[in-house]
């Protein structure tokens, strides 16, 4: 089992959808979750924390985060054709080690 | 808003040869990392230090590869003996605290010949 996965992709939205990005962890002591958008061929940049089970809302922003399901997601509201991009989840334990999955690419279509 | 910066963007090197990819993390920031990314592929984790200590290491972080903090504002990674697979994106990243976000460099795209 992958350490963090997340869904497959590539998602295609159209503009102004709802974009919806999951991500499930195996590792049950993990204590802080974290999304990055990354453009190709550029570092990743962070755009969501989420510490507390429960949903963070930042702007168009949505994380949710489910610890007895080891579950956090990402919405995207009002998705805009700059906001495609591949989004991270990142997954940190108590070690300090920041755990990335694949990506999902996320394509809005104008 | 501060940076973490790295240099050199690009660095070309042939099969063997040793290479340093050279880091300034955030003045106030107390752990670093590496990552890489492999073209097409996810980001992986490398190597974290804290302390003037690796902390945590990657079963990629091998004999082939060293960090270093030689003064109080760079970090180094050093490939020893490169070799094809190497050839990667290279990202510092630092955070002030264990648990808060990574800030990342724009990377050092590092191809071996």
């Amino acid at each position: 089992q992958k350490e963090v996965e997340q869904n497959s992709g590539p998602l295609s939205v159209p503009e102004g959808a709802i974009a919806s990005l999951n991500c499930t962890y195996s590792d049950r002591g993990s204590q802080s979750f974290f999304w990055y958008r990354q453009y190709s061929g550029k570092s990743p940049e962070l755009i969501m924390f989420i510490y507390s089970n429960g949903d963070k809302e930042d702007g168009r922003f949505t994380a949710q985060l489910n610890k007895a399901s080891q579950y956090v997601s990402l919405l995207i509201r009002d998705s805009q054709p700059s906001d495609s991009a591949t989004y991270l989840c990142a997954v940190k334990t108590n070690a300090g080690k920041s755990t990335f999955g694949d990506g999902t690419t996320l394509t809005v279509k104008p | 808003e501060p940076e973490v910066t790295q240099t050199p963007s690009h660095q070309v090197t042939q099969m063997g040869q040793e290479v340093i990819l050279r880091c300034v993390p955030i003045s106030n920031h107390l752990y670093f990392y590496w990552y890489r990314q492999i073209l097409g592929q996810k980001v992986e984790f490398l190597v974290s230090f804290y302390n003037n200590e690796i902390s945590e290491k990657s079963e990629i972080f091998d004999d082939q590869f060293s960090v270093e903090r030689p003064d109080g504002s760079n970090f180094t990674l050093k490939i020893r003996s490169t070799k094809l697979e190497d050839s990667a994106m290279y990202f510092c990243a630092s955070s002030e605290y264990r648990e808060i976000p990574l800030h990342f460099g724009n990377g050092t795209r590092l191809t071996v010949t």
